[in-house]
C-alpha cells in the first residue's frame, strides 16, 4: 500500500528567508508525487508534480521540490518565503497503472512571519 | 471560469437526518471525487466516478452514496447522518485517470452532525 509522511504539523520561517517543507513516501512501484496547496476556507491548488526525469521540479508561485529516491523523500522548497505563502501544504502520492486516486499526507501549516 | 462548485459550504445536521451535497464542474472532466478532510489528517476518498453512470468505492464510503447521471454532476448522499461523518469534504475532477493528472478541487463543504 502507498502512504506519505509529513513529519512537520508546523513550520514556521521569516519572510524572505529560505523555506522546506518535508514529505516522505512509500510505494510498491514507481512513484507519482505531487504537492498541492489549501488557503483558508478554499480547495486544495495544485503547485507541481514529479512524474519522471529531472529530479528538481519546479512549479507555480516560485517552488519546486527535488525528489530524492534513495531517501524516499520529496520535500517542498522556496528560496524566498512570504508572507502571503502561510497555508496548509499537502504531499501526495500515487504509484501508477490502476490507481486513479491519490493518498495524502496529513499535512504542513506554514507560517510566514513578517 | 467556476471550475468545480460546491453547495453548501456549511451544514448542521441532526443525528439521523439526511442530506446530499452537490458539485459540480463545468470543465468537461469525466472523473471525479470526493474526499472527507478530518483535523489533522490528509484527504481520505469517500467515492469516484469514471464517467456518467459509473462510480466506485474509495478508502471510507460506509455511510454514503454516490450517482453519476450526468459529466457535469456528482452529488453525494447522507442518509443517516451520525457524529462520525462531521469533517469537511470536498469534491475533484480530473481529465482523465492517469496517475499524473492534476485534481481540481472546489472549496468544500463543512458539515456538523450533532
Amino acid at each position: 500500500a502507498q502512504s506519505v509522511a509529513q513529519p512537520e504539523d508546523q513550520v514556521n520561517v521569516a519572510e524572505g528567508n529560505p523555506l522546506t517543507v518535508k514529505c516522505t513516501y512509500s510505494v510498491s512501484g514507481n512513484p507519482y508525487l505531487f504537492w498541492y496547496v489549501q488557503y483558508p476556507n478554499r480547495g486544495l491548488q495544485f503547485l507541481l508534480k514529479y512524474i519522471t526525469g529531472d529530479n528538481l521540479v519546479k512549479g507555480s508561485y516560485g517552488f519546486e521540490a527535488e525528489f530524492n529516491k534513495s531517501q524516499t523523500s520529496f520535500h517542498l522548497k522556496k528560496p524566498s518565503a512570504l508572507v502571503s505563502d502561510s497555508a496548509l501544504y499537502f504531499c501526495a502520492v500515487s504509484e501508477g497503472t490502476g490507481r486513479r486516486a491519490l493518498t495524502f499526507g496529513s499535512g504542513t501549516r506554514l507560517q510566514v512571519q513578517p | 471560469n467556476a471550475g468545480v462548485t460546491q453547495t453548501p459550504k456549511f451544514r448542521i445536521l441532526k443525528i439521523g437526518q439526511s442530506m446530499t451535497l452537490q458539485c459540480t464542474q463545468d470543465m468537461n472532466h469525466n472523473y471525479m471525487y470526493w474526499y472527507r478532510q478530518d483535523p489533522g489528517m490528509g484527504l481520505k476518498l469517500i467515492y469516484y466516478s469514471v464517467g456518467a453512470g459509473i462510480t466506485d468505492k474509495g478508502e471510507v464510503p460506509n455511510g454514503y452514496n454516490v450517482s453519476r447521471s450526468t459529466t457535469e454532476d456528482f452529488p453525494l448522499r447522507l442518509e443517516l447522518a451520525a457524529p462520525s461523518q462531521t469533517s469537511v469534504y470536498f469534491c475533484a475532477s480530473s481529465y482523465s485517470d492517469r496517475v499524473e493528472n492534476i485534481q481540481y478541487f472546489g472549496a468544500g463543504t463543512r458539515l456538523s452532525v450533532l
